[in-house]
């Protein structure tokens, strides 16, 4: 079974530029999580999904972030007029539901630089 | 809110050591599930284990035991007889289930690093 996957690994961007960051969660997983992780703030929660419906939007740091998931699997984050301070890991998590009780496993993250 | 406090930003031992990762949590949930992920260098994250807020038992799986007190918020990590391959960073992290309902992401903690010397 493969785990989650996510793409791409490492991404340079220019300030000003959109990236889409995608995700693609175990099979069968339910629930999809998305983390920042960067120097300064730790390990940051984002957003979460429950099939594909993101019912909390509040964890995302501006509204140059969106995400969406369709067919209950692959979601994606986009990040618009990237801004220096957007540089970090980004991190896709998948559980069984219920939601938030279960293990999350963790994808690789995808390393976005914006110059 | 839920916070997740972890003291102890780096901790270095010798090889064979016992040692100690703190984890103190608060929340205002009744139910709730504690975490300990392992980010080795690679970078990726790696579950450990999950206690739910209504099982103190403390646990052992080889070297490594956790100590969940409520009384004091705390979830501890201890491993024995430590080794070179254990140098990684430590996060200790909770998942509320709020009395309406619903859930939410995991809130970490700032991590440990804990450094293995041989």
């Amino acid at each position: 079974g493969a785990g989650v996957s996510q793409s791409p690994s490492n991404k340079v961007t220019e300030k000003g530029k959109d990236v889409e960051l995608r995700c693609d969660p175990i099979s069968g997983h339910t629930a999809l999580y998305w983390y920042r992780q960067s120097l300064g703030q730790g390990l940051e929660f984002l957003i979460y999904f429950q099939g594909n419906s993101a019912p909390d939007k509040s964890g995302l740091p501006s509204d140059r972030f969106s995400a969406e998931r369709t067919g209950g699997s692959v979601s994606t984050l986009t990040i618009q007029r990237t801004q220096q301070e957007d540089s970090a890991v980004y991190l896709c998590a998948s559980s069984l539901p219920p939601l938030g009780l279960n293990e999350q496993f963790f994808g690789p993250g995808t390393r976005l630089t914006v110059l | 809110a839920q916070k997740v406090t972890q003291a102890q930003t780096e901790i270095s031992v010798v090889e064979k050591e016992d040692v100690t990762l703190d984890c103190v949590y608060e929340t205002r949930d009744t139910t709730y599930y504690l975490f300990w992920y392992k980010q080795p260098p690679s970078g990726e994250l790696v579950f450990l284990i999950r206690r739910n807020s209504f099982d103190e038992q403390n646990e052992i799986s080889g070297r490594y035991s956790w100590n969940f007190q409520k009384s004091t918020s705390s979830f501890n990590f201890t491993i024995t007889a430590s080794q070179v391959v254990d140098s990684a960073v430590y996060f200790c992290a909770l998942s509320g289930v709020p009395s309406g309902g619903g859930a939410d992401g995991l809130t970490f903690g700032k991590g440990t690093h804990l450094i293995i010397q041989p």
